[in-house]
C-alpha cells in the first residue's frame, strides 16, 4: 500500500515564475491538506482539498491556489513566485472524520 | 492568531535516559492536540491524537499526557535510544478551525 507521494522532490524557480506540486494520498483517504515549512518553522497551514472543493485556507495569498481531482490527487500552484516562497511543501492526507494526517516526503522548492 | 509553544527549542541525551517534552496551547475551544514525530529524510510520522482532557495515551516507550483545561501537552520518551532521534511536533486544533503546529522539540540521543 503507498503512501502519501509528492512530486517532484526538488525544483528551483527564479522569481516570478509558477510552480505546480503534485500529490497523491494514501490509498483509501479523499480530504488532502497542503503546508508550508520555512527554516526553523514548524508547517504552517496552506489549505484543505475535499470532494474537489477547497475546504479551509490558512493565512495565504491568492497566488496559492490547488485543486483536487476525482481520484483525490491534488495540486498546488504558486504564482508569481517570491524568495520568501522558499520552503518544503508538505501534503498530507487524510480519511473525512479522522484527525490522523499521513504526511508524504515533501517538495524541496528553492526560489532564486 | 493561535500560538503552539513548544520547549525545549532542543535537547541532547545519553542513551538510557528518560527525558519529556512540552507542548503549551490555547485553553479555550479545544478539539484536538496531535503529535508527531519527524525523522531527518522522511515523513512526518503521527505519534498520537488526543482529545479528552486527562487523555494518556502510549506507544511502545513513548507516552502522552494532555491537559486541556491548562493548554498543556507532555510527552515523555523512557530510556531513551538513538533511534528516537528526531524533531517532535504538536499541533492544536480548535473547533472548526485548521490544525496550527508549533516549531517542534529536536532530540538527539547520544549512544
Amino acid at each position: 500500500d503507498a503512501g502519501v507521494t509528492q512530486s517532484p522532490t526538488h525544483l528551483i524557480k527564479t522569481r516570478g515564475q509558477q510552480v505546480t506540486l503534485r500529490c497523491s494520498p494514501k490509498s483509501g483517504h479523499d480530504t488532502v491538506s497542503w503546508y508550508q515549512q520555512a527554516l526553523g518553522q514548524g508547517p504552517q497551514f496552506i489549505f484543505q482539498y475535499y470532494e474537489e472543493e477547497e475546504r479551509q485556507r490558512g493565512n495565504f495569498p491568492d497566488r496559492f491556489s490547488g485543486h483536487q481531482f476525482p481520484n483525490y490527487s491534488s495540486e498546488l500552484n504558486v504564482n508569481a513566485l517570491l524568495l520568501g516562497d522558499s520552503a518544503l511543501y508538505l501534503c498530507a492526507s487524510s480519511t473525512r472524520g479522522h484527525e490522523k494526517l499521513f504526511f508524504g516526503s515533501g517538495t524541496q522548492l528553492s526560489v532564486l | 492568531i493561535l500560538n503552539v509553544e513548544q520547549s525545549p527549542q532542543s535537547l541532547h541525551v545519553q542513551e538510557g535516559d528518560s527525558t519529556n517534552f512540552t507542548c503549551s496551547f490555547p485553553s479555550s475551544n479545544f478539539y484536538a492536540l496531535h503529535w508527531y514525530r519527524w525523522e531527518t529524510a522522511k515523513s512526518p510520522e503521527a505519534l498520537f491524537v488526543m482529545t479528552l482532557n486527562g487523555d494518556e495515551k502510549k506507544k511502545g516507550r513513548i507516552s502522552a499526557t494532555l491537559n486541556t483545561k491548562e493548554g498543556y501537552s507532555y510527552l515523555y520518551i523512557k530510556g531513551s535510544q538513538p533511534e528516537d532521534s528526531a524533531t517532535y511536533l504538536c499541533a492544536f486544533k480548535g473547533y472548526g478551525n485548521k490544525l496550527v503546529f508549533g516549531a517542534g522539540t529536536i532530540l538527539r540521543v547520544k549512544s
